[in-house]
């Protein structure tokens, strides 16, 4: 089983609509959880942190965490063309103060069509 | 306030040579990492440092890669005897440690092709 799993899409939604990222990881003793945005040639860009259960919201962007689940996901509302890219999410490895290297899913590709 | 730099941004080499990357962290983070992003892949851990001690080599780092923190500020990551497979993103990223908050920002990257 792979350690962080993301479907690698493309996921394609309307403009203006809800759109959906995924995530499952397989280390139960990961506490750090966190989505990049990546766009086409250029390096990752963190857009949101979660580190305990629930919902988490900033701006047009919500990230939920279920630990008992092992599920991460992201929501983006009012989905713009500019968000057309690659969102990775990522874990931190081990068990520790949440401070540790991250492993990364592949990926889901974001296609927002106007 | 600036973030991580990485220099060069690309690096075009022949199989065989070496080559090193340097990365810059955000002033204030004391903990750096490096990371490796192939095309179609996340990011795949390579090392990371505390200050100038290294705390961990992912299995990934053959024996021809070296990283270095000497002061604690800036690393490099240096690579002998170059071979095609090493074409990739290298990725060098900073958070600080100690901090409620464990977040890394990444620099641009370094293109590292191997003909």
């Amino acid at each position: 089983q792979k350690e962080v799993e993301q479907n690698s899409g493309p996921l394609s939604v309307p403009e203006g609509a809800i759109a959906s990222l995924n995530c499952t990881y397989s280390d139960r003793g990961s506490q750090s959880f966190f989505w990049y945005r990546q766009y086409s040639g250029k390096s990752p860009e963190l857009i949101m942190s979660i580190y305990s259960n629930g919902d988490k919201e900033d701006g047009r962007f919500t990230a939920q965490l279920n630990k008992a689940s092992q599920y991460v996901s992201l929501l983006i509302r009012d989905s713009q063309p500019s968000d057309s890219a690659t969102y990775l999410c990522a874990v931190n490895k081990g068990v520790g103060s949440g401070n540790t290297p991250l492993v990364f899913g592949k990926g889901t590709r974001l296609s927002v069509i106007a | 306030d600036t973030g991580v730099s990485q220099n060069p941004r690309h690096k075009i080499t022949k199989r065989g040579q070496n080559v090193t990357f340097r990365c810059d962290p955000i002033s204030e983070h004391n903990r750096l990492y490096w990371y490796r992003q192939t095309l179609g892949q996340g990011p795949e851990f390579l090392t990371y440092f505390q200050n100038e001690a290294q705390l961990e080599k992912s299995r990934l780092l053959s024996d021809r890669f070296s990283a270095e923190r000497p002061k604690g500020s800036f690393s490099t990551l240096e690579i002998q005897r170059t071979e095609q497979g090493d074409s990739a993103m290298y990725l060098c990223a900073s958070s600080a440690a100690g901090q409620l908050s464990y977040e890394q920002y990444f620099g641009p990257g370094t293109r590292l092709t191997v003909t």
